[in-house]
């Protein structure tokens, strides 16, 4: 079964410190997505890839970067870690063409002090 | 730009009973409309979606939603709920065009079944 793995899954940082989440897939698609969940936002894009090489900004970017150095691997990194990212980060992936379908990591709790 | 709204944060039922679960979404156009569910400490699953023909579309676990494009709607329905329906339901809209489309989500609907 397909399958999307996020790393570390519980991640306490501190102001200002730089934080990289994670995320692997094997499922050989060629967009990926980073969205945080914070309540009463449900899920908010803050950046995807349509592959290999390729970063595009989502509807939250700043104070975050992306890197897609292979199909597999899509990091999330926060430079300078405020406590406003605390949240729950979500890492997906979907097909190119086709109809839409998202498959979810299980999440990273984030937690910046 | 699209967006999505769930008007109910909080849904409360007893099991046995029915359910429905609103969402209503912004697209100009016919859009991709999901419904995902989320148990507590895991990740997003597709519950059903729905990309043409038949407005009522099934999915897992005995769920259903119906598209009404008249009315901008795709509400959730399940005949009778378990407790283990409990989770956070979270509607999702995409655009058609090139198919490389964000989802935008709504505020999601957390449901509590009681015995």
């Amino acid at each position: 079964e397909a399958a999307v793995t996020q790393s570390p899954r519980n991640k306490v940082a501190v102001t200002g410190g730089k934080v990289t989440l994670s995320c692997n897939q094997t499922n050989n698609h060629n967009n990926m997505y980073w969205y945080r969940q914070d309540t009463g936002h449900g899920l908010r894009l803050i950046h995807y890839s349509y592959g290999a090489g390729s970063t595009e900004k989502g509807d939250i970017p700043d104070g975050y970067k992306a890197s897609r150095p292979s199909q597999e691997n899509f990091s999330l990194i926060l430079e300078l870690a405020t406590p406003s990212q605390t949240s729950v980060y979500f890492c997906a992936s979907g097909e190119s063409g086709g109809e839409n379908t998202l498959y979810f990591g299980a999440g990273t709790r984030l937690s910046v002090l | 730009a699209q967006s999505v709204t769930q008007p109910d944060a909080r849904v409360t039922v007893s099991e046995g009973a029915s359910l429905q679960l609103r969402c209503k979404y912004s697209y100009s156009g016919t859009p991709y409309l999901f419904w995902y569910v989320q148990y507590p400490r895991q990740g997003l699953q597709l519950l059903l979606k729905y990309y043409s023909g038949d407005p009522v579309v099934q999915g897992v676990n005995g769920f259903e939603a119906e598209f009404i494009k008249s009315n901008s709607s795709f509400h959730l329905r399940k005949a009778s709920v378990h407790w283990s329906d409990s989770a956070v339901y979270f509607c999702a809209v995409s655009g058609r065009a090139g198919g490389n489309n964000k989802l935008t989500f709504g505020q999601g609907t957390v449901l509590s079944v009681i015995p």
